[in-house]
């Protein structure tokens, strides 16, 4: 079945320290993204990918980092920088990165050790 | 003000009643209209994705789009326990010159249908 995985379920971590979510897509899409979602604020866009080796911020990037090496992957790095890093964090794709609805993964729940 | 509102509920029917989830809007750019549904602890699942005024209708699921009110709407016939969730309605603007046309979504409202 394709779809997007994403893991670990729930991470831990401690001060300091940079930890990094993992996202893999078998749909054959070319855009990725990842939001941040908190109780009461809705969905936020933290960083997206049009295309391979290309990747822009989105509306909360700081403190966060991406790489987008191949297509199906796009993992997201909270830094230490981050310093409410508590959330459940999602990952979509789309077919391409205008006018398609975005498909998402079942989400990382971060919390602080 | 934000750019799309959704009323959060929470939202409380018995089983078989009609539902009935609203969205407005700011924004005349918007073009193209989603509804999601998120269970807890999982990602938002799309449900319906609309471009033009009117209506679409799939299964019990209708969604309804009048641009020139900035409304949308999602209504669910014949509700079921297993309908219990969050419902996000989502919204893509015009994408043109460094713009992409980005997902704005609404605050979600949550939905519990009792036996």
């Amino acid at each position: 079945d394709g779809g997007i995985t994403q893991s670990p379920k729930y991470l831990f971590r401690k001060e300091g320290q940079n930890v990094t979510l993992s996202c893999e897509q078998n749909l054959n899409h070319d855009a990725m993204y990842w939001y941040r979602q908190d109780p009461g604020q809705g969905l936020r866009l933290i960083y997206y990918s049009q295309i391979v080796n290309d990747f822009q911020k989105g509306d909360i990037a700081e403190g966060y980092s991406v790489s987008r090496e191949k297509k199906e992957s796009f993992p997201l790095t909270v830094t230490s920088a981050q310093k409410n890093p508590t959330a459940f964090y999602l990952c979509a794709s789309s077919k391409a990165i205008r006018n398609q609805p975005q498909h998402f993964g079942d989400g990382t729940r971060l919390s602080i050790l | 003000q934000k750019e799309v509102e959704q009323d959060p509920g929470p939202l409380s029917v018995p089983e078989g009643a009609i539902v009935s989830l609203n969205c407005t809007y700011s924004n005349s750019a918007f073009q193209y209209f989603m509804w999601y549904r998120q269970y807890s602890r999982k990602g938002p699942e799309l449900l319906m994705y609309t471009y033009s005024s009117g209506n679409k209708e799939d299964g019990r699921f209708t969604a309804q789009v009048d641009k020139s009110s900035k409304y949308i709407s999602l209504f669910i016939r014949d509700s079921q326990p297993s309908d219990s969730a969050t419902y996000l309605c989502a919204m893509i603007g015009p994408a043109g010159g460094t713009s992409y046309g980005k997902l704005t979504f609404g605050q979600g409202t949550i939905l519990t249908v009792h036996p």
